[in-house]
């Protein structure tokens, strides 16, 4: 089956300063991923779509300079926090759509905590 | 707008009982009505899928039961094991290109008691 890594599960950084997510598809090709964010005991708010060689799309209310997606390559987005906060805390999951097929595999997810 | 509306919030059953889980959604062009599964700290996991052309699908012991004129869908757990104590989302997309973006539910809190 479809499997995306996510990297690092957990990570601790101190404000103003910036933490990159990496999310790969380690068995597909991925032209499109998505990113999310989860509050506890919330559902997945998507934040962006990271489209391969293009600009990411920012869902409303998703700044943009904050939260900068790259997509490289066809296997590899990333997703860095800027001048992180504590507000910034939370777990952020990627996904990706495999073309073979029509199902969304995400990711392990991160634990981000900014003190 | 929340398109995708999911009940109850949480849910505790003993061993051997049947979770229920229902969602209704607004967009009909959505085709694609999938199920995630997600214990803490982990990411979701996809449990059963179904397409809007058929009114029941059956994989292990999960079921879910499709109403394209009600708008609905709802996830059935079968003879139900603590392990299954989980949140469970449902999320519904449009078909198509890989672009398309899932719509999430808002998640229900499966507790199973041994």
């Amino acid at each position: 089956g479809a499997v995306v890594s996510q990297h690092p599960s957990w990570v601790i950084c101190k404000s103003g300063t910036s933490v990159k997510i990496e999310c790969r598809s380690l068995d597909f090709q991925a032209t499109t991923m998505f990113w999310y964010r989860q509050f506890p005991k919330q559902s997945l708010m998507l934040m962006a779509t990271s489209n391969e060689g293009s600009k990411a799309t920012y869902e409303q209310g998703v700044e943009k300079d904050k939260f900068l997606i790259n997509h490289a390559s066809l296997t590899l987005s990333t997703l860095t926090v800027t001048s992180a906060h504590p507000e910034d805390s939370s777990f952020y999951i990627c996904s990706a759509r495999d073309n073979r097929g029509h199902g969304y595999t995400f990711g392990s997810g991160t634990r981000l905590t900014v003190v | 707008q929340q398109q995708v509306k999911q009940s109850p919030q949480s849910l505790i059953v003993q061993k051997g009982g049947i979770p229920i889980i229902n969602c209704a959604y607004e967009n009909t062009a959505f085709d694609y009505f999938p199920w995630y599964q997600q214990f803490p700290g982990k990411g979701p996991a996809l449990l059963i899928a179904i397409r809007p052309d058929v009114s029941e699908k059956k994989e292990g012991r999960f079921t879910i039961s499709f109403n394209k004129s009600a708008k609905q869908f709802s996830l059935h757990i079968m003879d139900s094991q603590p392990g299954d104590s989980a949140t469970y989302f449902c999320a519904a997309s449009k078909g198509g290109a890989a672009g398309n973006k899932l719509t999430f539910g808002g998640g229900t809190r499966v507790l199973v008691k041994p």
